[in-house]
């Protein structure tokens, strides 16, 4: 079964600074997809940065990049050059590469601190 | 930039009563989708619908549970005798195709009394 871990309920950062999120999963299958998903108060969940398991190289979107160790089955998010907005929940996923259905981790939540 | 809809924000009924929530995905999207987070859990996958039909479900949508598409822009989930447990937000998602990212919706907070 696919489960998705994420071991910090809480986080925060000084704004300006660099904070890495941690996500570990379980699976079985060679094709998947791992995903980020960050939630504002309030808010949509939106799509961070997304991961094909079959790429080496680790996704990176402007300020945000991850850390996909395959063989340890982890998928770390580190947010650079933090900003006030950075302060969300931030959810770990994962999907098979042809199924429909999201496995979530718990969340982190992210605190931002001017 | 388009976004997916869900109505109600909020939606309070008692035990025993029928709800249906509502989406409206993004327009050029083929894959609909169903979540629910109870409060302090994760969110879990309930459904999809693709075509028309449900493509894949989970452990939790059994048959208190429902989905269609009644026109050519609504998603509906209809939870059938609403028990105290089914209080969640439950989130309606959609994609352009199976590969694709899915964009969610702002979400539907049922409590049941």
């Amino acid at each position: 079964a696919q489960t998705v871990t994420q071991s910090q309920p809480e986080m925060s950062v000084q704004e300006a600074e660099t904070v890495t999120l941690s996500c570990t999963y379980d699976t079985s299958e060679s094709d998947y997809y791992l995903f980020w998903y960050k939630q504002p108060p309030s808010r949509q969940m939106i799509l961070v940065i997304r991961q094909e398991a079959y790429k080496q190289q680790n996704a990176t979107e402007n300020r945000f990049s991850v850390n996909f160790q395959k063989a340890a089955k982890s998928f770390s998010l580190k947010i650079s050059d933090s900003q006030l907005g950075d302060a969300a929940m931030y959810f770990c996923a994962y999907r098979k590469g042809t199924g429909n259905q999201f496995y979530f981790g718990t969340g982190t939540s992210l605190t931002v601190i001017p | 930039e388009p976004e997916v809809t869900q109505t109600p924000s909020h939606q309070v009924t008692q035990m025993g009563q029928e709800v249906i929530l509502r989406c409206v995905p993004i327009s050029n999207h083929l894959y609909f989708y169903w979540y629910r987070q109870i409060l302090g859990q994760k969110v879990e996958f309930l459904v999809s619908f693709y075509n028309n039909e449900i493509s894949e479900k989970s452990e939790i949508f059994d048959d208190q549970f429902s989905v269609e598409r009644p026109d050519g822009s609504n998603f509906t989930l209809k939870i059938r005798s609403t028990k105290l447990e089914d209080s969640a937000m439950y989130f309606c998602a959609s994609s352009e195709g199976l590969r694709y990212e899915q964009y969610f919706g702002p979400g539907t907070r049922l409590t049941v009394t």
